[in-house]
């Protein structure tokens, strides 16, 4: 059974740091890329951060970029969301996901399957 | 960056037929994902790369992709189908950014 589980949430104060863990077990995790996506209360998904399979490539959401930093050890199958200068609007679960790619002709399809159950940050 | 419009909420009896809307400006030139989310869950991809279904996903969960708007449709709809739906796609061109839409609150009456 592939799964994903998320550790390290709680609260901070703005401006503090908080540093979530994702552990992934069930399938060959150096393999695939990996994400963070999180959902504000009662709000919609909003995509936060990539990274490649082999770690050395990272992308991030404007609105964290400079802020925050994933990594990952694939020698323990997980990776981490170091966050840092806290804001209130960063308050949200925090879902680690697998990128899954497929390749269409000239479209490119990425998406995220499956997700971890969620972890909690609040920023107050 | 963008978001994808959807709208806020769509209502269906059980056993009619559910259709979601994505918009953007030619979205059809992008491959679109549809999420489901119950309450209290985290997300579970219903539709890949426009028109895929993931193993497990009823045949009922259909998509379609072209021109400005991308169409989740879900036929004979349950009352386990109630919960909410985000579009999203990915987009080489800003960064390598992923993109979802502003989601869509299903009722079945």
């Amino acid at each position: 059974e592939v799964r994903l589980v998320e550790s390290g949430g709680g609260s901070a104060q703005p401006g503090g740091s908080l540093r979530l863990a994702c552990t992934a077990s069930g399938f060959p995790f150096s393999s695939y890329e990996m994400n963070w996506v999180r959902q504000a209360p009662g709000k919609g998904l909003e995509w936060v951060a990539y990274i490649s399979s082999s770690g050395t490539v990272t992308y991030y959401s404007d609105f964290v970029k400079g802020r925050f930093t994933v990594s990952r050890d694939n020698a323990k199958n997980s990776i981490s969301l170091e966050m840092t200068s806290l804001r209130v609007e960063d308050t949200a679960i925090y879902y680690c996901t697998r990128g899954r790619t497929t390749v269409r002709g000239t479209k490119f399809a990425r998406w995220f399957d499956p997700w971890g159950q969620g972890t909690l940050v609040t920023a107050s | 960056s963008y978001v994808l419009t959807q709208p806020p909420s769509v209502s269906v009896s059980p056993g009619q037929t559910a259709t979601i809307t994505c918009g953007r400006l030619n979205i059809g030139s992008k491959s679109v994902q549809w999420y489901q989310q119950k309450p209290g869950q985290a997300p579970v991809v219903v539709v890949y790369d426009d028109s895929d279904r993931p193993s497990g996903i009823p045949e009922r969960f259909s998509g379609s992709n072209s021109g400005n708007t991308a169409t989740l449709t879900i036929t004979r709809v349950e009352a386990g189908d109630e919960a909410d739906y985000y579009c999203q796609l990915w987009d080489s061109s800003d960064d390598h950014h992923y993109v979802f839409g502003t989601g869509t609150k299903v009722t079945v009456l």
